[in-house]
């Protein structure tokens, strides 16, 4: 089974700043998905990652995949309020998605 | 284009009582997924259909919770008899294509909250 972790578990950062949400998985993953969920609402997809070396870019987050160190980036640039969420990544083999715990990220005015 | 419909969208039940729970899925999509998401967890797969077959329900306690999914598009899950760590938000979401090759994402419905007393 497909084990993935995301760390911090919790951020919180000051707006402008810049930080990074980091996601390991344990064996190799066909694809590796980000998604947020604001509290009380469902999950929305953020990003797919196809193959190593892909990088995608949204506004002010940017994901980037590793496969041969198992290991996805969520970079938030100059962070807004706005993105205070809980940013979640998949892992997939075959068809079935595995979840990290999630990184609930506050930005602070 | 519609998204992933869910109901109800609340409902709390004393332990042991059944519930149930409908999806109805993006349009077309052929692949549908129930979760079970505990407060400060992420998803957990429960059951995936394909059209209207099961593709995986490993994790699917299957003394007490049943799913199915008849003409291949709405689905229903069941739960009976409740128990108190049943309590969660159950997650339906849609994917249009089950193939490998095309990062077809998933796509969430909105969830319906369990609480079990």
């Amino acid at each position: 089974e497909l084990k993935v972790e995301q760390n911090p578990l919790f951020l919180s950062m000051q707006e402008g700043k810049n930080y990074t949400i980091y996601c390991n998985y344990s064996t190799t993953s066909d694809r590796l998905y980000w998604y947020r969920q604001d509290p009380g609402k469902s999950l929305e997809s953020l990003f797919v990652l196809l193959s190593n070396g892909a990088v995608k870019q949204e506004g002010r987050l940017m994901a980037s995949l590793d496969t041969k160190a198992r290991l996805s980036t969520l970079h938030i640039t100059a962070a807004v309020h706005d993105l205070s969420a809980t940013y979640f990544c998949a892992g997939t083999t075959g068809n079935q998605f595995y979840f990290g715990t999630g990184t609930s990220l506050t930005v602070i005015p | 284009e519609a998204g992933v419909a869910q109901s109800p969208r609340y409902k709390i039940i004393e332990k042991r009582q059944s519930v149930a729970f409908w999806c109805n899925p993006i349009s077309g999509h052929a692949t549908l997924y129930w979760y079970q998401q505990i407060l400060g967890q992420g998803p957990k797969l429960l059951i995936q259909f394909q059209n209207n077959g099961v593709v995986d329900d490993s994790q699917l306690p299957k003394d007490r919770f049943s799913a199915e999914r008849l003409k291949g598009v709405d689905s229903t899950l069941k739960i009976q008899p409740a128990k108190l760590e049943d309590s969660a938000v159950y997650l339906c979401a849609s994917r249009r294509t089950r193939s490998r090759e095309i990062g077809e994402t998933q796509y969430f419905g909105p969830g319906t909250r369990l609480l079990v007393l």
